[in-house]
């Protein structure tokens, strides 16, 4: 009955790869995000979707590309993996763009390139 | 991009003392949030404040959403072991023309408590 889950929780690859995160909710929610936790556990969000279109891109490098097939899944692929691309990735949903008391956090994929 | 500055960085208490952490922002958000991490688990929210002096309770939790919409404390009363972890602050900012610009989050206070 996991709300948001996230496959794989670990993921442990060598630079250069290319490498996808999945993620799903159960929640019926409109809204999806990818968030970048760093070793120094400060949370940064890098996309967001609103019925499967884009409305947030940060500054992310755009060897970061998200897809969302529907509005129940979000996977984030990266390529030409990087050292400093080593961190927690955390998917999150929410009912709606504008109300942040909702968003519901996956239990995280911690990445590591070697 | 705003920030928010979030403070203490950590803190070592005896259990069943009380816990203050705060943050302050230079520019105004919308929302503010508290969340807490536990280790190896996503954040979890545990109040949201939408008005600027709301004072909100959850438990032994209480919340503060500061006057200028600036800033926002956090307080935890009788501490107990469960309650170690990382606290996150977050602020939301709604953007014109709806949607939001996505949450901004403090660095977090790491919770520690003696028993």
């Amino acid at each position: 009955d996991t709300a948001v889950s996230q496959t794989p929780k670990y993921l442990v690859t060598q630079m250069g790869n290319d490498k996808s995160i999945k993620c799903e909710q159960n929640l019926g929610h409109d809204t999806m995000y990818w968030y970048k936790q760093d070793s120094k556990k400060f949370l940064k969000i890098m996309f967001s979707y609103n019925n499967k279109e884009l409305i947030i891109n940060e500054t992310v490098p755009n060897r970061f590309s998200p897809k969302s097939p529907d509005k129940a899944h979000l996977n984030l692929h990266i390529n030409s993996l990087e050292l400093g691309d080593s961190a927690v990735y955390f998917c999150a949903s929410s009912q709606g763009p504008t109300r942040g008391e909702d968003q519901y956090f996956g239990p995280g994929t911690r990445l590591l390139v070697l | 991009g705003q920030q928010l500055n979030q403070s203490p960085q950590s803190m070592f208490i005896q259990e069943g003392e009380d816990v203050s952490m705060n943050c302050t922002s230079s520019s105004i958000f919308n929302t503010w949030l508290w969340y807490k991490q536990d280790p190896g688990e996503g954040p979890v929210l545990l109040i949201a404040l939408y008005k600027a002096g709301e004072l909100t309770s959850n438990g032994r939790l209480t919340a503060q959403f500061g006057i200028t919409r600036k800033d926002s404390f956090l307080n935890i009363s009788a501490s107990i072991p469960s309650d170690v972890g990382i606290y996150f602050c977050a602020g939301l900012v709604w953007a014109t023309g709806g949607g939001a610009d996505g949450l901004t989050f403090g660095k977090g206070t790491h919770l520690i408590i003696q028993p």
